[in-house]
């Protein structure tokens, strides 16, 4: 089955950037995201890509995304404390009815 | 935010006792979704929905039924809860091009 894997935990400075990787085994998926949990609430979208695109820029937000590799990152330049959350990284299947696969989240803390 | 809630929000239940969650949605999605979180499994599918009366499993479906007699609505049920189904649940909905918007959960507690 499809699969997309994290690393489960990350600690970065504020004010430094924060890089979180994800790696997806479906070539077919058409579009990629990433998703913010905080505590105690569900999933906000926070960008997505096309699998034919290479970047996207959001504001602070970065989408880097390798194809051949099926590799994704975000990265979050100026990292604040109100960044720490879960991050979600999910792939679209059209096999299931456009469901999302989810990889299993990265904790991020932002240390003051 | 778009219009998607769910009840309840917490639950305590006891084993073998049947239980339902429901999932509320205002924007004429659709597709619906039940997932359940637990830590270091991200979010697994429990069933879709892609239409009123149309639904079918996902990938952790074992142990759950769904129904969806209305667009806005999707019901998960637990025939006969057990302590594995202690997790937090979490409903989504999408139209055809959108992204896929998020219940805050439901965390059931099954002792």
């Amino acid at each position: 089955g499809e699969d997309v894997e994290q690393s489960l935990f990350l600690s970065v400075r504020e004010g430094d950037s924060s890089v979180i990787n994800c790696t997806y085994t479906d070539s077919s998926s058409t579009y990629l995201y990433w998703y913010k949990q905080e505590p105690g609430a569900g999933l906000q979208l926070l960008t997505y890509i096309f699998s034919n695109m290479d970047m996207k820029q959001d504001q602070r937000l970065t989408v880097l995304l390798n194809k051949k590799d099926k590799h994704l990152s975000l990265r979050i330049a100026d990292t604040q404390t109100g960044d720490s959350a879960i991050y979600f990284c999910a792939e679209s299947n059209p096999d299931y009815g456009q469901n999302f696969v989810f990889g299993p989240g990265t904790r991020l803390s932002v240390l003051p | 935010d778009a219009g998607i809630t769910q009840s309840p929000r917490h639950k305590v239940t006891e084993t073998g006792t049947p239980v339902t969650l429901r999932c509320h949605q205002t924007e004429n999605h659709r597709y619906m979704y039940w997932y359940r979180q637990d830590p270091g499994h991200g979010l697994r599918l429990i069933h879709y929905s892609y239409g009123v009366k149309d639904t079918d499993k996902g990938e952790v479906s074992d142990g759950y039924s769904v129904s969806r007699s209305k667009t806005e609505d999707f019901l998960l049920t637990l025939e006969s809860a057990t302590s594995s189904q202690t997790s937090v649940y979490f409903c989504a909905s999408r139209g055809e091009d959108t992204e896929a918007f998020f219940g805050q959960g439901t965390r059931l507690t099954v002792v």
